[in-house]
C-alpha cells in the first residue's frame, strides 16, 4: 500500500517566485494535514482538511500561503510570493479520522528560497 | 496553549543497551492519544508507538515500549537493545482534544554509540 506521496522532494527557488507543493494522501484517508518544520520553531501545523474541507487554517503564517484540496486524492500548498524565511521542510500527513487517530507522514519537501 | 515537553534535547546510548526518553504534556481532557515519532536523517517521520489514554496497559512494539503515567501526565519511551539504526530525532506528540491537531514536543536527538 503506497504511503503519503509528496512532490517535489526538493525545491530551490528565488525570492518572489511562486512555489507549489503537492500531496497525495493514503487512499481512503479522509483527513489531510500540512506541517512545516524549521530549526527555530520545530513542527508546526499549518492547515488541515477533513473530507476535502479546510477545518483549521490558524497555523497558516500569512496571506502568502494558501492550500487547496480539490478532491480526496490531492492537495496543494502554495506560497506566493516566496521569501527566504519560508525555507523549511514541509510535510503532508493523512489519517482516517473517526477510525484511527494516527497520522501518517509523507517524506517531506525541502524548500530553499534564495 | 496546551504543550508537550521533552526535557532532554540530546541523549546517547551504547549499542545493545537500554535508553529512556522523557515526555510530559499538559491537558485538561481525560481522553486523548499520545505518540512517539522517529525522524532519521532522511527526515521521514515514522510512527514508533501510540498510546490511548483510556487504556491502562502500556503500549509495546517489539523493542519499544512506553511508560504511561496518566496522573503525572508523563509518557516516556524505552528503547531496549538499542541498535545503530535507532539513531534519530524522537518526537513526542499528542492529539489535541476536540480536534485532529497533533501537538509536538521539540524533540530528543538520540545517538547510538557502537
Amino acid at each position: 500500500d503506497a504511503g503519503v506521496i509528496q512532490s517535489p522532494r526538493h525545491e530551490v527557488t528565488e525570492m518572489g517566485q511562486e512555489v507549489t507543493l503537492r500531496c497525495k494522501p493514503i487512499s481512503g484517508h479522509n483527513s489531510l494535514f500540512w506541517y512545516r518544520q524549521t530549526m527555530m520553531r520545530g513542527l508546526e501545523l499549518l492547515i488541515y482538511f477533513n473530507n476535502n474541507v479546510p477545518i483549521d487554517d490558524s497555523g497558516m503564517p500569512e496571506d502568502r500561503f494558501s492550500a487547496k484540496m480539490p478532491n480526496a486524492s490531492f492537495s496543494t500548498l502554495k506560497i506566493q510570493p516566496s521569501e527566504p524565511r519560508d525555507s523549511a521542510v514541509y510535510f503532508c500527513a493523512s489519517t482516517l479520522w473517526g477510525i484511527q487517530e494516527t497520522q501518517y507522514f509523507g517524506p517531506g519537501t525541502r524548500l530553499l528560497v534564495l | 496553549a496546551q504543550t508537550v515537553t521533552q526535557s532532554q534535547p540530546e541523549m546517547s546510548v551504547q549499542e545493545a543497551e537500554t535508553v529512556t526518553l522523557s515526555c510530559t504534556y499538559d491537558t485538561s481532557e481525560s481522553d486523548y492519544y499520545l505518540f512517539w515519532y522517529k525522524q532519521p536523517p532522511s527526515r521521514q517521520m515514522i510512527l514508533v508507538i501510540r498510546q490511548e489514554a483510556y487504556k491502562q496497559q502500556n503500549a509495546t512494539e517489539n523493542r519499544f515500549s512506553v511508560n504511561f503515567q496518566k496522573a503525572a501526565k508523563s509518557f516516556s519511551l524505552k528503547i531496549s537493545d538499542s541498535q545503530l539504526g535507532d539513531a534519530a530525532m524522537y518526537f513526542c506528540a499528542r492529539v489535541q482534544g476536540g480536534s485532529e491537531k497533533l501537538v509536538f514536543g521539540k524533540g530528543t536527538k538520540l545517538t547510538v554509540n557502537p
